[in-house]
């Protein structure tokens, strides 16, 4: 069985441009969490998608937006890039029953690492 | 923020010895998991302790849960070389949605 797979693996961009990073989850899997690692730091909780709908967002800024296709896929895009959005941009997916407030086994992709230069 | 804390930063030991590294978090939780992460790349779930459990083992691995003092603890027994990674504690907090990640421990095993 596939896991959680991310594209691109890496990301150059220049400061103002936009980013575009895609997460296909597990097959079954219809909830979707984005995280944000800068270099030698924890993850910061970017997004969550739920069966195509957008359930919950950490304290990002509003130029860090996604969605959710019908497939469960989804995609993040950050505009206007600022330096500090270089990071590794993880993905993870789990069952929708076993999201929320007592969320589960996170099952991650390997991430799209985005520099900006 | 209701971000968990870890200690120590980083552990340096050699093979064979045992790691323990901990977590703190702030309020209460549903569970709490562990994961590890080689050198930059994705996740991998080690363990998941629900708020009733107050320890749990799986192979080599040990985690305790002490829910008054918010705190829990991952022991590796007979480490090894390939042990060395980050490893991550993350909190489901009951007014939470989401799993919310400590800043980590980086284990060092030295054959």
């Amino acid at each position: 069985e596939a896991g959680v797979t991310q594209s691109p693996t890496h990301l150059i961009k220049t400061r103002g441009q936009q980013a575009t990073l895609r997460c296909s989850p597990i097959s079954g899997h219809t909830s979707v969490y984005w995280y944000q690692q800068a270099l030698g730091l924890g993850l910061q909780f970017l997004l969550w998608y739920d069966e195509g709908e957008e359930r919950n967002r950490g304290n990002f800024p509003p130029r860090f937006s996604g969605r959710q296709f019908p497939n469960y896929s989804s995609e993040l895009n950050v505009n206007a890039l600022e330096l500090e959005d270089s990071a590794l941009y993880l993905c993870a997916s789990i069952p929708s029953h076993l999201a929320g407030p007592n969320t589960g086994e996170l099952f991650f992709g390997e991430g799209s690492r985005l520099t900006v230069l | 923020s209701q971000q968990g804390e870890e200690d120590p930063q980083a552990l340096s030991i050699q093979e064979g010895e045992n790691a323990t590294m901990n977590c703190s978090y702030k309020t209460s939780i549903n569970n709490l998991q562990w994961y590890r992460q080689n050198s930059g790349r994705g996740l991998v779930h080690l363990i998941l302790i629900r708020s009733n459990e107050r320890e749990k083992h799986s192979g080599r691995l040990r985690v305790t849960l002490d829910t008054s003092k918010k705190s829990s603890s991952l022991l590796i027994t007979a480490s090894r070389a390939a042990d060395t990674a980050s490893y991550f504690c993350a909190t489901a907090y009951t007014s939470g949605s989401r799993l919310t990640f400590g800043e980590g421990t980086q284990l060092t095993v030295n054959p």
